[in-house]
């Protein structure tokens, strides 16, 4: 099982639409988590920070819920720039910032 | 926030040679990671550099095939040794602002080994 899992998509959606992603991680020891965004041929960028409490971001919601071990992330509005692959990344305990990645989700948002 | 600059952003290399790829970060950092990431892939970490230090390797990678120089708070290099097809990806240097916290990353380097 991959420590990180999250639907590949692609998710095609209109510009407008609201889309849901959904991450699970295996390791009940994860401590942080993240959502990144990773556009075509470009570097990782952070997206959002992901607290139990869930955060809100504009358009960009993200929720965790410990206890099922499940990461989602919101976008309301979409639009045409949004398309990209999110990618859900955790760290895990150990004095660093050990990141692990999720495979991502790709967003294409057509007009 | 953190600036890397990594070259080179791309290169074709022959099956059998070696390319270094270099990252330079615009301020001190404890740690570097270096990173792998396959076509349709997850950013997979190769190893952590730490300055002063032998660089520690996950599972499945080992130094003599990426061997990796941290001479200083700023800068590092991985190579890819004896390159195959199979070494064909997507090569990411990244550092992390405080623990825990935000992860930057230079801007990758496409190898692509013939």
């Amino acid at each position: 099982r991959k420590e990180v899992e999250q639907d590949p998509g692609p998710f095609n959606v209109p510009e407008g639409a609201t889309v849901a992603f959904n991450c699970t991680y295996s390791n009940s020891a994860s401590q942080s988590f993240f959502w990144y965004r990773q556009d075509c041929r470009k570097e990782p960028k952070l997206l959002m920070s992901v607290y139990s409490s869930g955060n809100e971001d504009g358009r960009f919601t993200a929720q965790l819920n410990r206890a099922s071990q499940y990461i989602s992330l919101l976008i309301r509005d979409s639009k045409l720039s949004d398309s990209a692959t999110y990618l859900c990344v955790v760290t895990l305990s150990g004095g660093y910032n050990k990141l692990i990645f999720g495979a991502g989700t790709r967003l294409a948002v057509h007009p | 926030s953190a600036v890397i600059s990594q070259k080179p952003s791309r290169d074709i290399c022959q099956r059998g040679t070696s390319l270094t790829i270099q990252c330079q970060v615009d301020s001190q950092v404890t740690m570097m990671f270096w990173y792998r990431q396959q076509p349709g892939q997850s950013l997979t970490l190769i190893a952590t550099a730490n300055q002063g230090s032998e660089a520690t390797y996950e599972s499945g990678f080992v130094i003599d095939k990426f061997p990796i120089s941290r001479p200083n708070l700023t800068f590092s290099t991985l190579t890819v040794s004896n390159m195959s097809p199979e070494d064909s990806s997507i090569y990411l240097c990244s550092v992390e602002a405080n623990l825990n916290t935000e992860a930057f990353f230079g801007q990758g380097t496409r190898l692509t080994v013939v």
